[in-house]
């Protein structure tokens, strides 16, 4: 059974300090994406990565793929109250039509 | 263009109870997932449609269903209602079944079993 496993579960921190988090699994994936979900809202779509090694940049946010396709990371630099949410990383599952979604990280950034 | 939608957006039921819930796809968009989101489990799938057939299911019992209709609409149905139910259900409609692809996900429907 494929999983993805991040960490930390919760992290609570100061407006403009930076911070990362991390996605991992025993399986490789063939892509992995980013979600952020707000409160009463649906996840939606940050970035998808596909080549090992990747790494992709979107304003503060710097995603990486690990170079086996087993893992992923998410930095945030200088985190401002409004990234405050639930990150979660997804992959697709072998041979299957589903998403296999991490148990997500809750990210609150205090002012 | 529109979003995904899905209705109700909240709902108190009681065990034994069933409850439908419903979601519209993005236009244009053939597939379209469900999961179920607890504080406790994460996202768990439950089911994937594409052009009216049920193409994966995930480990649910048997009293959760779903279908797609000729217009891309989906319906999920979860009989006699447990506790466990409890929950935050997610539609996610996707233009085909490409995983790398975007899944643009509705508000959800709350769904609180007492």
């Amino acid at each position: 059974t494929q999983l993805l496993e991040q960490s930390p579960q919760f992290l609570s921190i100061q407006e403009g300090e930076n911070l990362t988090v991390y996605c991992n699994s025993s399986s490789v994936f063939s892509s992995l994406q980013w979600y952020r979900q707000e409160p009463g809202e649906g996840p939606v779509l940050l970035v998808t990565v596909v080549t090992g090694g990747e790494v992709k940049k979107l304003k503060r946010l710097t995603f990486q793929f690990g170079d086996a396709r087993k893992d992923s990371s998410l930095h945030i630099t200088a985190a401002q109250p409004g990234d405050t949410g639930l990150y979660l990383c997804a992959g697709p599952g072998d041979n299957t039509g589903k998403l296999i979604f991490g148990q997500g990280t809750t990210l609150q950034v205090k002012p | 263009k529109a979003g995904v939608t899905q209705t109700p957006r909240y709902l108190i039921k009681t065990r034994g109870q069933q409850v439908t819930l419903s979601c519209s796809p993005i236009s244009g968009h053939r597939s379209v997932s469900w999961y179920q989101q607890t504080p406790g489990q994460g996202l768990q799938f439950l089911f994937e449609y594409f052009s009216e057939t049920q193409r994966n299911k995930g480990n649910f019992p048997g009293r959760f269903s779903g279908r797609q209709f000729s217009n891309s609409r989906s319906e999920m149905n979860v009989s006699t209602l447990e506790l466990g139910d409890s929950a935050l259900y997610l539609c996610a409609s996707s233009l085909d079944r490409e995983l790398t692809g975007e899944l643009f996900f509705g508000e959800g429907s709350r769904l609180t079993v007492l």
